[in-house]
C-alpha cells in the first residue's frame, strides 16, 4: 500500500509570501497531523485533522492553518512568511480511531526555505 | 505541556558495538514509539509499544515500555553503518489526543566502520 505523500518536496519563498503544502495520507487513514521540524526546536506538533475537522492544535500562531478534504487529503497554509518559518514540514497519517495502537506514519516532508 | 527527555543527544560508536538510548517523560503515555530519520526524509517507525512492561524486538532492535509508563528505552545490537541516523522517541495518548504525538529531541547515531 502506498505511503504518505507530500508535495512539493522543496519550496523557496520570500518573507511576506504565503505557502500551501499538501499531504495525501495512507489509504484508509482518516487522521492527518502536521509537524514542524527545525534544528533548534525539534519536532513540534502543529495540528491534527480528522473527518475534515481540526481535532487537536499545537501552540503556533494563527498564520498557520490547515484543512482536510472529504478524501482525507490535507493542506496546510502559512501566511505572511517569516524567516523563522524555514523548516521541514512533516505530515503523518493514522487511522484516527484514538486507540493506543493508532500509530502515525510520516511522509518525506516538505523543505520550506524562507529568504 | 508534556516534555520528553531523550538521551544521549549523540553517540559515536564502532561498527559491531551495541547501542542504548532512552526517553523519560513527566507524564504517563499510553503508547511509546521509536522512529528513525535519515537526512532529507521523514521519520520511519521502528517499534511501537502499547502496554506497560512490554518488550518488543524488530531484528537487531529491542525496545521496552517502562513499568511506570513514563519511560522507554531502545537498544540496537551489533550496529552496522546503515544504522546511522537520528532516532526519536515519541509518546501519545488514547482517545481524541491520539493524533498528537510528543517527540524527544532525538539521538544522533554515528557508526564508524
Amino acid at each position: 500500500k502506498a505511503g504518505v505523500t507530500q508535495t512539493p518536496r522543496y519550496l523557496i519563498k520570500t518573507r511576506g509570501q504565503q505557502v500551501t503544502l499538501s499531504c495525501s495520507p495512507i489509504s484508509g487513514h482518516r487522521s492527518v497531523s502536521w509537524y514542524q521540524q527545525t534544528p533548534g526546536q525539534g519536532l513540534q506538533f502543529l495540528f491534527e485533522y480528522f473527518s475534515e475537522t481540526q481535532r487537536n492544535k499545537g501552540n503556533f500562531p494563527g498564520r498557520f492553518s490547515g484543512r482536510q478534504f472529504s478524501n482525507s487529503r490535507s493542506e496546510m497554509n502559512v501566511s505572511t512568511l517569516e524567516l523563522g518559518d524555514s523548516a521541514l514540514y512533516l505530515c503523518a497519517s493514522s487511522l484516527g480511531r484514538g486507540a493506543s495502537t493508532d500509530t502515525q506514519y510520516f511522509g518525506p516532508g516538505t523543505r520550506l526555505t524562507v529568504l | 505541556g508534556q516534555q520528553l527527555n531523550q538521551s544521549p543527544q549523540s553517540m559515536f560508536i564502532q561498527e559491531g558495538e551495541d547501542v542504548s538510548m532512552n526517553c523519560t517523560s513527566s507524564s504517563i503515555f499510553n503508547t511509546w514509539l521509536w522512529y528513525k530519520q535519515e537526512p532529507g526524509e521523514g521519520p520511519v517507525l521502528l517499534i511501537a509499544l502499547y502496554k506497560a512492561g512490554e518488550l518488543t524486538s524488530n531484528g537487531r532492535l529491542t525496545a521496552q515500555f517502562g513499568i511506570t509508563r513514563k519511560d522507554s528505552f531502545l537498544n540496537i545490537s551489533a550496529s552496522i553503518p546503515s544504522d546511522v541516523g537520528i532516532y526519536f522517541c515519541a509518546g501519545h495518548f488514547v482517545g481524541a489526543n491520539a493524533g498528537k504525538s510528543t517527540f524527544g529531541d532525538g539521538t544522533t547515531l554515528t557508526v564508524k566502520p
